[in-house]
């Protein structure tokens, strides 16, 4: 597609179970972005990818947040045991290699019950 | 050294007003300072951006000031309009290194018709 494709776009889950989510960068992109944005808050940094390089993971907020990206492409951001206070929008930005251009997805919307 | 600070958090400007939004920086290594428009259920999308080479960069009705001695930088909408109402965040990267972009905490812009 043209755009960063995230997926699902909203997901309900229940307190304590795990979730995943996903997203598909525009080809080509070799940096790769996560952000979360709580209700009318700023972009809350959580990890990002570039190249083969090792993933900034400085701001995943513990350690039930993990991320990986397969082939330099898709990644998944999983959130393990999620609790109440992980209820947010989650949201994935790509950019080409020195251009920092970064273009969002629409965002997972994620409520945890 | 990473942070980007960004003020105020909400403005309120008339339709045909100037809106005006303020960001600093600490990280004096930063090359690349761009500006996204978030508009509610929308991820962020690239406004405008400008390289410490120049001093002002202006696209239509949004214009870009940056003062490399003052390590601040700030985004006027001239003739703001009701269209333009949305939330803005100014951003940052040393982006001959390829790092990631540090986001200031947003402005919540209301243009009232």
């Amino acid at each position: 597609g043209a755009g960063v494709s995230q997926s699902p776009s909203n997901k309900v889950t229940e307190k304590g179970k795990d979730v995943e989510l996903r997203c598909d960068p525009i080809s080509g992109h070799t940096a790769l972005y996560w952000y979360r944005q709580s209700l009318g808050q700023g972009l809350e940094f959580l990890i990002y990818f570039q190249g083969n390089s090792a993933p900034d993971k400085s701001g995943l907020p513990s350690d039930r947040f993990s991320a990986e990206r397969t082939g330099g492409s898709v990644s998944t951001l999983t959130i393990q045991r999620t609790q109440q206070e992980d209820s947010a929008v989650y949201l994935c930005a790509s950019s080409r290699g020195r251009s920092t251009e970064a273009f969002f997805g629409q965002g997972t919307r994620l409520t945890v019950v | 050294q990473q942070q980007v600070k960004q003020s105020p958090q909400s403005l309120i400007v008339q339709k045909g007003g100037i809106s005006i939004i303020n960001c600093a920086y600490e990280n004096t290594a930063f090359d690349y300072f761009p500006w996204y428009q978030q508009f509610p259920g929308k991820g962020p999308a690239l406004l405008i951006a400008i390289r410490p080479d120049v001093s002002e960069k202006k696209e239509g009705r949004f214009t870009i000031s940056f003062n490399k001695s003052a390590k601040q930088f700030s985004l006027h909408i001239m003739d703001s309009q009701p269209g333009d109402s949305a939330t803005y965040f100014c951003a940052a990267s040393r982006e001959t290194s390829g790092s990631r972009l540090t986001f200031g905490e947003g402005t919540q812009l209301t243009v009232n018709p």
